[in-house]
């Protein structure tokens, strides 16, 4: 079964420093998000991504975060300068095109520690 | 309005028995509702989803029922099995908009 990865799987990084998550949405899939997790926590919706250029974003991705599809297959997720409060678990996901009852996939994530 | 409660926060069930987890909403807005189960250390994986003009779907021992009327769903788990322990979070939509609104979650410990 087709599905999403991420890299890096875990990743410890200082705060203020720049991160770069990376994700390979399924191949025929044309939109792509954001989510995270805090631990303990429920998920939450950062941002989507279609036709390469935002389609929403929450309240929580600020101008800290940059999202981008730089070639065919990748989609990254950028956080410039990185908080304490940053630290989550991120997934990946990606849908079909729009329809009634599509289904949204997501990656195993991509566990932030700033420390 | 854009929140969906759930509830229990935790349950434990026999194995053998039955899980029920429960979810509310606020907007009506909403029209697909999707359940997802995750393992820990994992990403969220759709377990079975329902839209609201159908009351009920069974997918194996995993129903959705759905009362659009109380704005309420919850999943039921029949014959509960260790494998299914896992957190259990519901989720709404509005198509259109792609951007799913998650529960709270729910941990679900299935004792042998």
């Amino acid at each position: 079964e087709p599905e999403v990865t991420q890299t890096p799987s875990h990743q410890v990084t200082q705060m203020g420093q720049e991160v770069i998550l990376r994700c390979v949405p399924i191949s025929n899939h044309l939109y792509f998000y954001w989510y995270r997790q805090i631990l303990g926590q429920k998920v939450e919706f950062l941002v989507s991504f279609y036709n390469n250029e935002i389609s929403e974003k929450s309240e929580i991705f600020d101008d800290q975060f940059s999202v981008e599809r730089p070639d065919g297959s990748n989609f990254t997720l950028k956080i410039r300068s990185t908080k304490l409060e940053d630290s989550a678990m991120y997934f990946c996901a990606s849908s079909t095109p729009r329809g009634r009852g599509n289904t949204i996939y997501f990656g195993e994530g991509s566990w932030l520690t700033v420390v | 309005q854009q929140q969906v409660k759930q509830s229990p926060q935790s349950l434990i069930v026999q194995k053998g028995g039955i899980s029920i987890i429960n979810c509310a909403y606020e907007n009506t807005a909403f029209d697909y509702f999707p359940w997802y189960q995750q393992f820990p250390g994992k990403g969220p994986a759709l377990l079975i989803a329902i839209r609201p003009d159908v009351s009920e779907k069974k997918e194996g021992r995993f129903t959705i029922s759905f009362n659009k009327s109380a704005k309420q769903f919850s999943l039921h788990i029949m014959d509960s099995q260790p494998g299914d322990s896992a957190t259990y979070f519901c989720a709404a939509l509005i198509t259109g908009f792609q951007k799913l609104v998650f529960g709270t979650g729910t941990r679900l410990l299935v004792s042998p």
